[in-house]
């Protein structure tokens, strides 16, 4: 059974427009929660992170929420914009894991369209 | 550039053939990481190096061995490719909170 789901593969949003990328996990122990930005025939780059003691994260238009309880986070993209098309991978780095030991979910591919 | 280069970018082998993709970093970072990237599969951790001289098995370890040469240089071999390895190949290090990933190598087994 997958540890970190993406159950949306893909998200069409037009441009302007708020974009919601959901994650769920199954592992409780983690230290931090991960988003990656994937442009095709480029490695992933490191977007927003996480810690386990918070619940909200802002860094300009991303924002990550953490819901523990129901295990469950998402990124929210306001506004969106066409350069913001691209693959977004969620990751869970777990407690005494090494710290690139990633989990990563299958990932949602975002279109945002002028 | 400062992060992480891989070579090459794109390779193309027969099965059964062998070849090394090699990765460099320049973060003086500790640990280093071999990922790789199917089609609806995300990525899945083929090998990681937690510091130089050690290397343990990730997620998917089948096939591959791996060798940290020191601590910029960690590489990933196929002794004898076969078509379930086409993929692409990530090579990643590790700063205070996540990974820094190279550009990738797309290898294709006929």
């Amino acid at each position: 059974d997958q540890q970190v789901k993406q159950n949306s593969p893909s998200l069409s949003v037009q441009e302007g427009r708020i974009s919601i990328l959901n994650c769920d996990y199954t592992n409780s122990m983690f230290d931090y929660f991960l988003w990656y930005k994937k442009y095709p025939a480029e490695g992933p780059t490191f977007l927003i992170s996480i810690s386990s003691i918070k619940d909200k994260n802002e860094d300009g238009r991303f924002t990550v929420f953490l819901n523990k309880s129901a295990k469950h986070l998402s990124l929210h993209i306001v506004p969106s914009q066409p350069g913001d098309s691209a693959v977004y991978f969620c990751a869970e780095r777990s407690y005494g894991g090494s710290q690139g030991n990633l989990i990563f979910g299958k990932g949602t591919k975002l279109s945002v369209k002028p | 550039n400062a992060g992480v280069t891989q070579t090459p970018k794109f390779q193309v082998l027969k099965t059964g053939q062998s070849m090394t993709l090699q990765c460099a970093q320049d973060m003086n970072h500790n640990s280093m990481y071999w990922y790789r990237q199917d089609p609806g599969m995300g990525l899945r951790l083929i090998y990681y190096s937690a510091s130089e001289g050690t290397t343990d098995k990730g997620e998917v370890p089948n096939g591959y061995n791996v060798s940290r040469l020191n601590k910029r240089e960690f590489s990933l071999r196929l002794e004898s490719a076969a078509p379930s390895q086409t993929s692409v190949y990530f090579c990643a290090t590790v700063g205070q909170v996540g990974a820094f990933f190279g550009q990738g190598t797309r290898l294709t087994v006929v």
